[in-house]
């Protein structure tokens, strides 16, 4: 089945590291993906991860992906009040890549 | 620039009427999709169309209606059956084409029924 969870909300002070978790249940997704989403606005891509990567790092994100748990995270370094926002992960599920399955979200907010 | 525009950003209705929500991309994406966002919930999928003149219901279609006549457009009518229309509603595209499959989102329209 087609099901990917997120814890709803994240605190932590700027500078701090933040890591935003996911797991998801489609084995045979080939991308996984994280968007971000401002107050009142759509969702922006932020990093993707193919399904045969452990790791991939892009400026201040980590992306860590654990097949064998089907489980997902996002690690901000240095967090600022700008990256305050709800941030998603999202599979491409066996059905094929004409859709997408998204998580609940969580909402990250960086105090100064 | 190119992109995805939804309007109006703000969009409140009379319980019992029909309201329809523009989405327009200028991309040449071959796929477009809409979306329902409830609080907590995440994004829902309602119906999503990967050519013109074809399109398929996604997880939670009923009392919403769409059309694609053109390519660039994709608009999503919330009618009276539809129980529950008070949300932030989202268009999104893609090009089937594409090395990582990624969807491109618009800015939302937040519909209100009054």
């Amino acid at each position: 089945g087609e099901d990917v969870e997120q814890s709803l909300f994240l605190s932590v002070r700027e500078g701090d590291s933040s890591v935003i978790n996911c797991t998801y249940t489609d084995s045979s997704s080939t991308y996984l993906y994280w968007y971000k989403q401002e107050p009142g606005a759509g969702l922006q891509l932020l990093t993707y991860i193919f399904s045969n990567m452990d790791m991939k790092q892009d400026q201040r994100l980590t992306v860590l992906l654990n097949k064998k748990d089907k489980h997902l995270s996002l690690r901000i370094a240095d967090t600022q009040t700008g990256d305050s926002a709800i941030y998603f992960c999202a599979e491409t599920p066996n059905t094929g890549f004409q859709k997408l399955v998204f998580g609940t979200g969580t909402r990250l907010l960086v105090s100064p | 620039d190119g992109g995805i525009t939804q309007s109006p950003k703000y969009l409140f209705r009379k319980e019992g009427q029909n309201v329809t929500l523009s989405c327009e991309q200028n991309l040449n994406h071959d796929a477009m999709y809409w979306y329902r966002q409830d609080p907590g919930q995440g994004l829902r999928l309602i119906y999503y169309s990967q050519i013109v003149n074809d399109f398929q219901k996604g997880d939670i279609a009923e009392g919403y209606s769409v059309s694609r006549e053109k390519k660039e457009s994709f608009p999503l009518t919330v009618t009276s059956a539809q129980k529950n229309p008070t949300a932030f509603y989202l268009c999104a595209s893609r090009l089937d084409r594409s090395r990582y499959n990624e969807q491109f989102f618009g800015p939302g329209t937040r519909l209100t029924v009054l």
